[in-house]
Parts: C-alpha cells; sequence; structure tokens
C-alpha cells in the first residue's frame, strides 16, 4: 500500500458525459500528478500540483482539467468522453521539493471504460 | 526529442539475468529511475540512480548509467517468476519536478 488513494477503483460511463476521479495523497506529500496508461499510448503524464497550485503540463486535453484542493487532495474531470479515453488514470504523490530522490509514489488507479 | 526509449518486450528463463535497456533525453536530468508495475497494479519504485553515479547495486539489482550516450540499464540477477511485471524507466528533468516515463518493458520470465 503507497498511501495514495484513488476513488472509484472502477467507472463505466457514456460517450459524451463527464466524470470526475480523486485521489488522496501521502500523508505530508505536497505534489499529485496525474498520469493516463492505455495499451496504445503507454504511460502518459498529465499535469501536475504542488501545494494548490499547477506546476507542471503534461498532454493533457483541453477536455480535461484538474485541480488540487487546500486539504491537497486532487480532482481529475474529464468531459465530453470519447471511446479513446478508456484507460488506466494514476494519481501519484511525492513529498516537498528538495526531498533528495524525490520518489512518485503510485495509486492503484481508476479504470475508465467509455462506452 | 523528447521521449524516453525502451524495448517493449524481453523474455528470459528463470535463472538467468535479464537486462533491461533505456535511452534518456535530457543530459542534465538529476535522477534516473526505475519502476516496476505489477499486474493490475500501480508503479512501484525499484531502484534509482543519481546522475553522477555510474553505477548502483541494490541486492539482485544492478543498474548502469552511461550519461555520454545517455544509456540506463537495469540487471536482475537470477530472474524469478515474481519478476514478470512491467519495468519503466524514467528521467527527472531538471525543471521542478518534472518526470519523463519511458513506454515500459514487459518482461515475462518462463519457468
Amino acid at each position: 500500500d503507497s498511501g495514495v488513494t484513488q476513488t472509484p477503483k472502477h467507472l463505466i460511463t457514456a460517450t459524451g458525459q463527464r466524470v470526475t476521479l480523486r485521489c488522496s495523497p501521502r500523508s505530508g506529500d505536497l505534489s499529485v500528478y496525474w498520469y493516463q496508461q492505455s495499451l496504445d499510448q503507454g504511460l502518459q503524464f498529465l499535469i501536475q500540483y504542488y501545494n494548490g497550485e499547477e506546476r507542471a503540463k503534461g498532454n493533457i486535453l483541453e477536455r480535461f482539467s484538474a485541480q488540487q484542493f487546500p486539504d491537497l487532495h486532487s480532482e481529475l474531470n474529464l468531459s465530453s468522453l470519447e471511446l479513446g479515453d478508456s484507460a488506466l488514470y494514476f494519481c501519484a504523490s511525492s513529498p516537498p521539493s528538495g526531498h533528495s530522490y524525490n520518489e512518485q509514489f503510485f495509486g492503484p488507479g481508476t479504470r475508465l471504460t467509455v462506452l | 526529442g523528447e521521449d524516453v526509449e525502451q524495448s517493449l518486450f524481453l523474455s528470459v528463463r528463470e535463472g538467468d539475468s535479464s537486462v533491461i535497456n533505456c535511452t534518456y533525453t535530457d543530459s542534465s536530468s538529476t535522477y534516473l529511475y526505475w519502476y516496476k508495475q505489477e499486474p493490475g497494479a500501480g508503479l512501484q519504485l525499484l531502484t534509482y540512480i543519481f546522475s553522477n553515479m555510474d553505477m548502483k547495486q541494490d541486492q539482485r539489482l544492478t543498474v548502469l548509467l552511461n550519461k555520454k550516450d545517455k544509456h540506463l540499464s537495469l540487471r536482475i540477477a537470477d530472474t524469478q517468476t515474481g519478476d514478470s511485471a512491467i519495468y519503466f524507466c524514467a528521467e527527472r528533468r531538471t525543471s521542478y519536478d518534472k518526470v519523463i516515463f519511458g513506454p515500459g518493458t514487459s518482461l515475462s520470465v518462463i519457468p
């Protein structure tokens, strides 16, 4: 158990819908990262937040958005869903900047299926 | 380019050594990582190496770093069936904490 929790574990929805994925980082970690893992695209970095502020952006679509709240939990919002959005979505957290090798601790993931 | 590259598949016999190779992109990357993903689970840090090191050994794992060629390898000695997983190489860029992952190498261990 990495200490990072993600809900829900599975999500099945239809095209055109909107969903929200939730992540709680490890206690004390300020950074939260979101990744998308699919068979054809591999592990894609989406976005990073640090202590409530966006820090880095990767291959995140405009239909997707995220935020990190004052209690440091984060939500990833996916809207106008398409079949190709079906994937595993991972959240990871890491300790505050400057902590040596900065390991990222991954949650168990949310499996999203868009029908 | 932007991409970290790895071969996608590797198959070895139980008891043999496995070598997983990776080419990264940023010569100023500070840390290089190997993460392991078991079926149905998230990624877990296996080992890491700081960029000023050439080699790091940790029990059955040996990491070799060639900064000149931007080449990283992971050797698993006496590979076991429990080592079957996907192994991701990753580099930490100097800009903030951005970590770029490779596509992952799926290691299959044949009993």
